[in-house]
């Protein structure tokens, strides 16, 4: 089973700042890893597939990087709209799939 | 409008079992990929199963041998029974569509509570 484990848990941020999640897996998983984001009350949402790509719709401040173990969801200028829980999300081991434990982002 | 709406959810107590639904409508559940992910309380998401369009299913670790993945064609409706529950079973479950990407990249359902106690 792949782990993925999502760093920092807690991202204290003032709007406008840039964000920089992690998300690092147990073993390489190559570039096949997703970002969500999930609003309070609300499904999650896909913002970034196969590290790098931006799902339709989502704004250019999102973006994804990495390869191998180590991936990075960076926000650049948080919206007040932003400050939510993100969670990583591989298919490396398809059909099992397996999510990080999420960072939440909180307006410092 | 490409709609899930979940149901089935609510307080059973730890060995029982309960049945989750989810009604999809404006598009066939049989022609996609459909998964189930829960969020229990204060943690985060969690994949739980998925079922092919052939009808094959994959189940977590967690899960396995106790939640059993089926669809009715004829209704639309994808079913997660749930046997054997635990309280760490305790949680929002979603059902949501798996795209050609192996992805979440579709639709999602609003999600329904099941709550494990005594």
């Amino acid at each position: 089973e792949v782990v993925l484990t999502q760093s920092p848990a807690t991202l204290s941020l003032s709007p406008g700042e840039r964000a920089t999640l992690s998300c690092r897996a147990s073993q390489s998983i190559s570039n096949y890893l997703a970002w969500y984001q999930q609003k309070p009350g609300q499904a999650p949402r896909l913002l970034i597939y196969d590290a790098s790509n931006r799902a339709t719709g989502i704004p250019a401040r999102f973006s994804g990087s990495g390869s191998g173990t180590d991936f990075t969801l960076t926000i650049s200028g948080l919206e007040p709209e932003d400050f939510v829980v993100y969670y990583c999300q591989q298919r490396s081991t398809w059909p099992l799939l397996t999510f990080g434990g999420g960072t939440k982002v909180e307006i410092k | 409008e490409v709609q899930l709406v979940e149901s089935g959810g609510g307080l059973i107590q730890p060995g029982g079992s309960l049945r989750l639904s989810c009604a999809a409508s404006g598009f066939t559940v049989s022609n996609n990929y459909m998964s189930w992910v829960r969020r229990a309380p204060g943690k985060g998401l969690e994949w739980v199963s998925i079922i092919y369009s052939g009808g094959n299913t994959y189940y977590a670790d967690s899960v396995k041998g106790r939640f059993t993945l089926s669809r009715d064609n004829s209704k639309n409706t994808l079913y997660l029974q749930m046997n054997s529950l635990r309280a760490e079973d305790t949680a929002v479950y979603y059902c949501a569509t798996v795209g050609r990407s192996r992805y979440f990249d579709g639709s999602w359902g609003q999600g329904t509570l099941v709550t494990v106690s005594s």
